[in-house]
C-alpha cells in the first residue's frame, strides 16, 4: 500500500515562531503537494513539485516555503507562523502523468494551532 | 485556469435511498476527474477517477460517477445510502495532456448526511 507519513497530527506553535512540517512518502512518486484544509474553503494548494529541488506555487503560497531535498521527502515551513495560518495541513503525492496511475495519496493531516 | 466547483455544501439522504453529489469542472485541455471522501479527523481516501474510455466510473465501496462532457460535469452517485457514507466528498481535477502541469485543484467539499 502507499504510504505518505507527516510527522505530526497536532502542532501547537507561537506567533512569530520558524514551523516546520514534514511529509515522507515511499512509493517513488515524483509529485507531492502541500493543501490547507478550512471548512468552506475546501483544500487549497499551496504549493507542489513534480520532481528534487523543484517546486512551484499553488494558490496561496504567501507566508510559505517548501523544501524538496530528496523524491521521498517534501517539508512545507511556515518563515513566522500566524494565527491566520491556524488550519488542517495534509500532504499528498502522485506519479507524473507519464507513468499513469495519476491519483494522488494523502497523508493523515497535521493540524496546527499557531496561539 | 482549471477549477472545481460542488455546487451544495451539505446533502441529506434517507438511508436506503440512492444519492447523488454534484461536481463541475473546468479545464483548458481534457479532464481528469476524481473523487475523494474524508471521514472525521483522517486524511482524504481516493474513491474514483475518470481518465478516459466509459463515462461511466465505478468505484470503492459500491459509488460510481458519471462523467459528461457537454455539461462539464462528473457527479458521484450510489443506489442505495448506507449510513457509514456519512462523510465529507471533495472533487478533483487535473488538466491531462498538459505535461508540466501536475496540479490537482479540489473542490470546496459536499458534507453527506444520511438518515437512519
Amino acid at each position: 500500500d502507499v504510504k505518505v507519513t507527516q510527522s505530526s497530527r497536532y502542532l501547537v506553535k507561537r506567533t512569530g515562531e520558524k514551523v516546520f512540517l514534514e511529509c515522507v512518502q515511499d512509493m517513488d512518486h515524483e509529485n507531492m503537494f502541500w493543501y490547507r484544509q478550512d471548512p468552506g474553503l475546501g483544500l487549497r494548494l499551496i504549493y507542489f513539485s513534480y520532481d528534487v529541488k523543484m517546486k512551484e506555487k499553488g494558490d496561496i503560497p504567501e507566508g510559505y516555503s517548501v523544501s524538496r531535498e530528496k523524491k521521498e521527502r517534501f517539508s512545507l515551513i511556515l518563515e513566522s507562523a500566524s494565527t491566520n495560518q491556524t488550519s488542517m495541513y495534509l500532504c499528498a503525492s502522485s506519479f507524473i502523468e507519464y507513468r499513469g496511475n495519476t491519483e494522488a495519496f494523502f497523508g493523515q493531516g497535521t493540524r496546527l494551532t499557531v496561539v | 485556469a482549471q477549477s472545481v466547483a460542488q455546487p451544495e455544501d451539505q446533502v441529506n439522504v434517507a438511508e436506503g435511498n440512492p444519492l447523488t453529489v454534484k461536481c463541475t469542472y473546468s479545464v483548458s485541455g481534457n479532464p481528469y476527474l476524481f473523487w475523494y471522501v474524508q471521514y472525521p479527523n483522517r486524511g482524504l481516501q481516493f474513491l474514483l477517477k475518470y481518465i478516459t474510455g466509459d463515462n461511466l466510473v465505478k468505484g470503492s465501496y459500491g459509488f460510481e460517477a458519471e462523467f459528461n462532457k457537454s455539461q462539464t460535469s462528473f457527479h458521484l452517485k450510489k443506489p442505495s445510502a448506507l449510513v457509514s457514507d456519512s462523510a465529507l466528498y471533495f472533487c478533483a481535477v487535473r488538466d491531462g495532456g498538459d505535461f508540466g502541469n501536475e496540479k490537482l485543484t479540489f473542490g470546496t467539499g459536499t458534507r453527506l448526511t444520511i438518515i437512519p
